[in-house]
């Protein structure tokens, strides 16, 4: 079993819908959660982080963190075509002074006009 | 600021060829990795720097060895390439946190490499 799973999607959503991407862990010792965006073709860059449980919120997007279900989401408000890429949840289990994150497989998201 | 840059951008190798994936960051991060990226199996940890001198093994290090080069080099290299290894590799850099925490990852772009 992977150490975190994510749903591969694709998903694809008429502009303006809600968006909801999802990840489950089992490693309760994770405690920084990030959502990474990925565009075709290109490297990944960060999204949004947060520390243990709790909500964020950042413009559009929401990333909420449960960890006594070990569950995380990102959400994303009035979506837009430009936000059609691969989002990818990421972990870490800080160790010692480099920060090794473990991914999920990511999720490919369509907006479509 | 070029942030973290990568060559080459594709490679085509036989199996049993060998070769050297480079990366270079302009942040002055101490911590250096380096990933691949396979479909279905997300981004997986192949080897990590975390300051210039010192390098371990990550998640999915056999057929790969690494080279801290100084700060801001960190290459990658295939000794004998197989066709388990076609897949996207990225290079990343950080901060080095020595109190605890987190510090952001930035991505290079990534090389496309096939091994026929």
């Amino acid at each position: 079993q992977k150490e975190v799973e994510q749903d591969p999607g694709p998903l694809s959503v008429p502009e303006g819908a809600i968006v909801s991407l999802n990840c489950t862990y089992s490693n309760s010792a994770f405690q920084y959660f990030m959502w990474y965006r990925q565009y075709s073709r290109k490297g990944p860059e960060l999204l949004m982080y947060t520390y243990s449980s709790g909500n964020k919120e950042d413009g559009r997007f929401t990333a909420q963190v449960d960890k006594s279900s070990k569950y995380i989401s990102l959400f994303i408000r009035d979506s837009q075509p430009s936000d059609s890429a691969t989002y990818l949840c990421a972990m870490i289990d800080y160790t010692g002074t480099a920060s090794k994150l473990t991914f999920g497989t990511g999720t490919r998201l369509q907006v479509t006009l | 600021n070029a942030g973290v840059t990568q060559t080459p951008k594709f490679q085509v190798l036989k199996t049993g060829q060998s070769m050297t994936l480079q990366c270079a960051q302009d942040m002055n991060h101490n911590s250096m990795y380096w990933y691949r990226q396979d479909p279905g199996m997300g981004l997986r940890l192949i080897y990590y720097s975390a300051s210039e001198g010192t390098t371990d093994k990550g998640e999915v290090p056999n057929g790969y060895n690494v080279s801290r080069l100084n700060k801001r080099e960190f290459s990658l290299r295939l000794e004998s390439a197989a066709p388990s290894q076609t897949s996207v590799y990225f290079c990343a850099s950080s901060e080095r946190r020595a109190g605890g925490g987190w510090n952001e990852q930035f991505f290079g772009p990534g090389t496309r490499l096939t091994v026929l």
